[in-house]
């Protein structure tokens, strides 16, 4: 089975803090995603990367970075977390044109 | 601008019968669909995908069919159940975006006994 696993399932953090979401994945998938879901706006995609050190924007990358060091290992940075990024924040992994697998969660509180 | 539609934010279906979600897109470079299940405080679980090459694809209870030239999709449970009860996705992709899905706003399908 695949397992895609996040660092935390709940976080609450300070405006201003700098915030690190880890996602860890074990199918080897070369594909990554981080995406957000709020309510009534479903799943938007912040970034992706394709390969190790590669990323891409995806619809809403403003105040977000990433870093993928290694293939298994994807990580979503909030520079300075503002109260519009309170939202649950979800990873995926996938290979090619098939089904993404997601992780469990983040649901970022930020105050 | 939303390329995947879901129309309607809630339906509700009795233990048994048939429900129907509907999906709606506009970006015709689509190659793949795929329709997610997501429970609350859960991360989205696959569900079932159809290739563009086709118009019908079927796993068990779980039917999508897919009318490219009226960019539709729709999901059919049969018969349904209250473990059915879940907020579904509707998701896209194409090869000359990187395989990210765009993604509906989800449907909200509360299945009662």
């Amino acid at each position: 089975d695949v397992k895609v696993t996040q660092s935390s399932r709940y976080l609450v953090k300070r405006t201003g803090e700098k915030v690190f979401l880890e996602c860890v994945q074990d199918m080897d998938h070369e594909n990554m995603f981080w995406y957000r879901q709020d309510p009534g706006l479903g799943l938007r995609l912040i970034y992706f990367s394709y390969d190790v050190k590669m990323k891409e924007k995806g619809d809403i990358p403003e105040g977000y970075s990433v870093s993928r060091e290694k293939k298994e290992r994807f990580s979503l940075i909030l520079e300075s977390a503002s109260t519009n990024q309170t939202s649950m924040y979800l990873c995926a992994s996938g290979e090619g044109l098939y089904e993404q697998y997601f992780g469990p969660g983040t649901r970022l509180t930020v105050t | 601008d939303q390329q995947v539609k879901q129309n309607s934010p809630s339906l509700s279906v009795q233990e048994g019968r048939i429900s129907i979600l509907n999906c709606d897109y506009t970006n015709s470079m689509f190659d793949y669909f795929l329709w997610y299940k997501k429970y609350p405080a859960e991360g989205p679980t696959f569900l079932i995908s159809i290739s563009s090459i086709k118009d019908k694809n079927e796993d068990g209870r779980f039917t999508v069919f897919l009318n490219k030239s009226a960019k539709h999709l729709s999901l059919h449970i049969v018969p349904s159940q209250p473990g059915d009860s879940a907020v579904y996705f509707c998701a896209a992709s194409a090869r000359n975006s990187g395989y990210a899905l765009n993604f509906g706003k989800g449907t909200s399908l509360l299945v009662t006994p």
